[in-house]
């Protein structure tokens, strides 16, 4: 089990805004930058979100990234059907040593 | 942009050693960055295995480390993985990765597509 969870699931009607948390430590949220991923069905992972809040090229605007303390947030406003997928964030581990990805979210557009 | 292949067998035998390559192509490996490697159970989440440099320093997940080796062959601009005493707990897609910045030990931009490895006898 990761030390980084997250909720397993999050909704919301298209051009909603919804919003996944992501809580860890002092270790790793607490003491590096969050990374978000995106995972569409049958894909391989996508990056994005780099640096807390920084878009990684070709990401749209609707996403949006927030760090507080030892916990980080993913936002995704006017929510679309392409949007639906699993969500995962990750951050370096001081005690680990290593990368800690998050437990996940799958999002359902409703 | 830089692009990644996973390939190796699709089928391991439990207490064999799962080998896997990434070919890297449109950028040299040696010219910099780490590479990483991370995996995913079916219908679970991702864990990542372990990431290299092509001057050598290494870092790797402590629950795999025992049982893990990642290289790097830059003369064929590609990296490896190997994972020991494998079991039914080890099935799943892996892939090979390389982070945005060349200064990242991880935070993966550039994707492979993936390979499915089975264990079973």
């Amino acid at each position: 089990q990761s030390v980084v969870t997250q909720p397993p699931s999050a909704s919301g009607a298209p051009g909603q805004r919804v919003t996944i948390s992501c809580s860890g430590s002092s270790s790793n949220i607490g003491g590096h930058t969050v990374n978000w991923y995106q995972q569409l069905p049958g894909t391989a992972p996508r990056l994005l979100i780099h640096s807390h809040n920084q878009r990684h090229s070709g990401v749209p605007d609707r996403f949006s990234g927030s760090k507080s303390g030892t916990s980080a947030s993913l936002a995704i406003s006017g929510l679309q059907s392409e949007d639906e997928a699993d969500y995962f964030c990750a951050a370096w581990d001081d005690i680990l040593n290593g990368y800690v990805f998050g437990t996940g979210t799958r999002v359902t557009v409703l | 942009q830089v692009q990644l292949q996973e390939s190796g067998p699709g089928l391991v035998k439990p207490s064999e050693t799962l080998s896997l390559i990434c070919d890297v192509s449109d950028y040299s490996i040696s010219s910099g960055y780490y590479w990483g490697w991370i995996r995913q159970p079916p219908g679970k989440g991702l864990e990542w295995i372990g990431s290299i440099h092509h001057s050598g320093s290494s870092y790797y997940n402590s629950s795999l480390k025992s049982r893990v080796t990642i290289s790097v062959d830059t003369s064929k601009n590609q990296f490896s993985l190997k994972l020991s005493s494998v079991t039914a707990a080890d099935t799943g897609v892996y892939y090979c990765a390389r982070p945005r910045q060349n200064s990242d030990k991880a935070c993966f931009a550039y994707w492979g597509q993936g390979t499915l490895v089975t264990v079973s006898s």
